[in-house]
């Protein structure tokens, strides 16, 4: 167990909807990372939060956003929905801001039909 | 471009022998690398991580080591044993510039007993 959770553990949705992931770092931990894994794609980070501040964009979709809050907590918000975007997504949470250990969760699964 | 990439799709060994992983990678300007373990499952799991101003890395049971003249990084696991049966991959990311972090595709590594 990674001390990191996430939720839901599965997610099943509709082209054209929106959804919510919801991420708890670490205890202690101050960034939060997501990132999206798919059979065709593999892993691709997709952006950085640090203490409620963007800290580093990968490649990210217009459709999809995030944010950190003050408890730390982080959600990926992603819209629009269209089939491509079924993968697993992680989140992961480190102590620092740059080049540390980072700790992922176990991820959620989202299927779009 | 910039890309991170395995030589070896997947990696077959004998338990109690080394294995070796191995990763290449174009820029020259990465200075952050992590080796990740993910169980079928499971999110990544951290190995082992080397900065660019190192060429080696050792931790319990694994290696890593950097040739930044060749842009090449691999992982060698001593005596590998049934539970490091799973798919490895490396990352690279720039701390300070933007802290990107780029994934390989990832090698499934089995261990026959």
């Amino acid at each position: 167990d990674s001390g990191v959770t996430q939720t839901p553990k599965h997610l099943i949705t509709a082209t054209g909807q929106r959804v919510t992931l919801r991420c708890s770092p670490r205890s202690g931990d101050l960034s939060v990372y997501w990132y999206q894994q798919s059979l065709d794609q593999g892993l691709q980070f997709l952006i950085q939060y640090y203490n409620g501040e963007e800290r580093a964009k990968g490649n990210i979709l217009e459709r999809f956003s995030a944010q950190q809050f003050p408890d730390l907590h982080s959600e990926l918000n992603l819209s629009s929905l269209e089939l491509g975007d079924s993968a697993l997504y992680f989140c992961a949470s480190s102590s620092t801001s740059e080049g540390s250990e980072q700790f992922f969760g176990p991820g959620t699964r989202l299927t779009v039909l | 471009g910039e890309s991170v990439g395995l030589h070896l799709p997947t990696l077959s060994v004998q338990e109690g022998d080394n294995s070796i992983i191995n990763c290449a990678y174009s820029n020259s300007a990465s200075d952050y690398f992590i080796w990740y373990k993910q169980e079928s499952g499971k999110g990544p799991q951290f190995i082992i991580d080397i900065r660019s101003n190192m060429d080696k890395r050792q931790g319990q049971r694994v290696t890593v080591l950097l040739n930044k003249t060749v842009k090449h990084l691999s992982l060698q696991i001593a005596a590998t044993q049934p539970g490091d049966s799973a798919v490895y991959f490396c990352a690279e990311t720039r701390p300070y510039n933007n802290n990107d972090m780029r994934f390989g595709a990832g090698t499934r590594l089995t261990v026959k007993p």
